[in-house]
This record gives structure tokens, C-alpha cells and sequence, in this order.
């Protein structure tokens, strides 16, 4: 069955610091991964995506992660983290071919401390 | 471009009333999917409907759920009778068939 782990419900870091959230995955074809940010009050928004390609991703506001398949992992990371970065991260995988659903993990928090 | 918007954002009723959350897509994405997040738990999917139709309602919990898309634009999640466990964050989206799909702000369902 198709599953996305996240082993860390809370991260705290300081700001400035770096940061690296994990990711790990189930998924029985090379997988669509994707994470997303909720800060508080505000909805789901794409950081960014795996399709396909370079394994290292790109995405928004500084955040860029690293597709390894033989890890089955899709970690999140940021040389230096903002306070407006505290919010809930989510990995997620899919939609397939015949079933576009997607798959999240459990979130992880991330605080900032000043 | 508006984004995928929801309404409410905050619902709180009595367990036994009856709850109608609104999701209006991106304008030209007939993929609409209903997602919900219940308190501690990872979001889940609930159901996909393309145009008017359901594709997958896979993951609806069970009949107290009723989901419409009549005319395949917006569409609504009714709760009827709802109860205490319906309480999380209800989220909407849409996508094209690039299989990207953009998220709305979620409907914070409270049953007390």
C-alpha cells in the first residue's frame, strides 16, 4: 500500500540555522512527491514537486529537496530558515495513473526560535 | 487567476445538526477533490469528482457525507447528522490534467 512517512512530529531550530526535514515513502512506480506548507490560518501551499529528472528539486521561498530512490526518501531542506518559516510541512505522494489521489504524511511542525 | 476557495472558513454546530461546506475550483479544472483533515491525523482523501461526476468517492467515511457537483463547477460536502469525530479541516482542490492540484484554505469544522 502506498504510504508516506514523516518520523518527526515537532522540529525546532534556531533561525538562521539549517534545516532538514525527513521523508519517506511506500509507493509501488516511481512516484509523483510533492511537499506542502501550512502556516497558520492560511491553506495548503505547493513548496514544491518531483516529477521526474534532476533529483534535486528547486521550489519556493529558499526550500529545495532531494529525490533518492534507493532511500525511498524525499527530504525537505533550507540553508537558513526565517521565523516566517514556522508552519506545518507535508510530504506527499502521487496521483497515479487510475487513482488521483494523493497521499500526505502525518505533517511535521517546524518552530523557529529567535 | 483566483485560487480554489472555500466557504466557511470556520464552521462550529451542535452534533445532530447538519453542516454544508462550499468548494468553488479554479476556473477550467474539471478534477475537484475533497480532503479532510481530522485533529492528530494525516490529511485523507475523500472523494474526486471529474465534471459533474464522481470518479473515486473511495474515502468518504460513510452515508452521513453527501457530496454534489451539479453543473461540475462548484461543488458542496454536506454532513448530515454530523458528529463529534467530523470535527477537522475540510480541504478542497482542483487540478487540469497536469495532475498538479492546487489546494484551498480548508473549512475548519467544529462539532461539539
Amino acid at each position: 500500500a502506498q504510504s508516506v512517512t514523516q518520523p518527526d512530529i515537532h522540529i525546532t531550530v534556531s533561525e538562521g540555522a539549517s534545516l532538514e526535514l525527513r521523508c519517506n515513502y511506500s509507493y509501488g512506480a516511481t512516484p509523483y512527491l510533492f511537499w506542502y506548507v501550512q502556516s497558520p490560518g492560511q491553506g495548503l501551499q505547493l513548496l514544491l514537486k518531483y516529477f521526474s529528472g534532476d533529483t534535486l528539486v528547486q521550489g519556493i521561498k529558499g526550500f529545495e529537496a532531494e529525490f533518492k530512490r534507493s532511500q525511498s526518501s524525499f527530504n525537505l531542506r533550507k540553508p537558513s530558515v526565517h521565523w516566517s518559516d514556522a508552519a506545518e510541512y507535508f510530504c506527499a505522494v502521487g496521483p497515479s495513473l487510475g487513482d488521483d489521489k494523493i497521499i500526505f504524511g502525518k505533517g511535521t511542525r517546524l518552530h523557529i526560535l529567535p | 487567476e483566483a485560487g480554489v476557495t472555500q466557504f466557511p472558513s470556520h464552521s462550529v454546530i451542535e452534533k445532530g445538526q447538519t453542516v454544508t461546506l462550499r468548494c468553488d475550483p479554479i476556473s477550467g479544472h474539471d478534477n475537484l477533490y475533497w480532503y479532510r483533515r481530522v485533529m492528530g491525523k494525516e490529511i485523507k482523501f475523500l472523494l474526486h469528482f471529474v465534471k459533474e461526476s464522481k470518479q473515486d468517492e473511495s474515502g468518504m467515511p460513510n452515508n452521513r457525507f453527501l457530496a454534489e457537483r451539479t453543473g461540475g463547477t462548484y461543488s458542496t460536502l454536506k454532513v448530515q447528522p454530523a458528529e463529534l469525530e467530523d470535527s477537522g479541516v475540510y480541504f478542497c482542490a482542483s487540478s487540469q490534467e497536469n495532475r498538479e492540484q492546487y489546494f484551498g484554505p480548508g473549512t475548519r469544522l467544529t462539532v461539539t
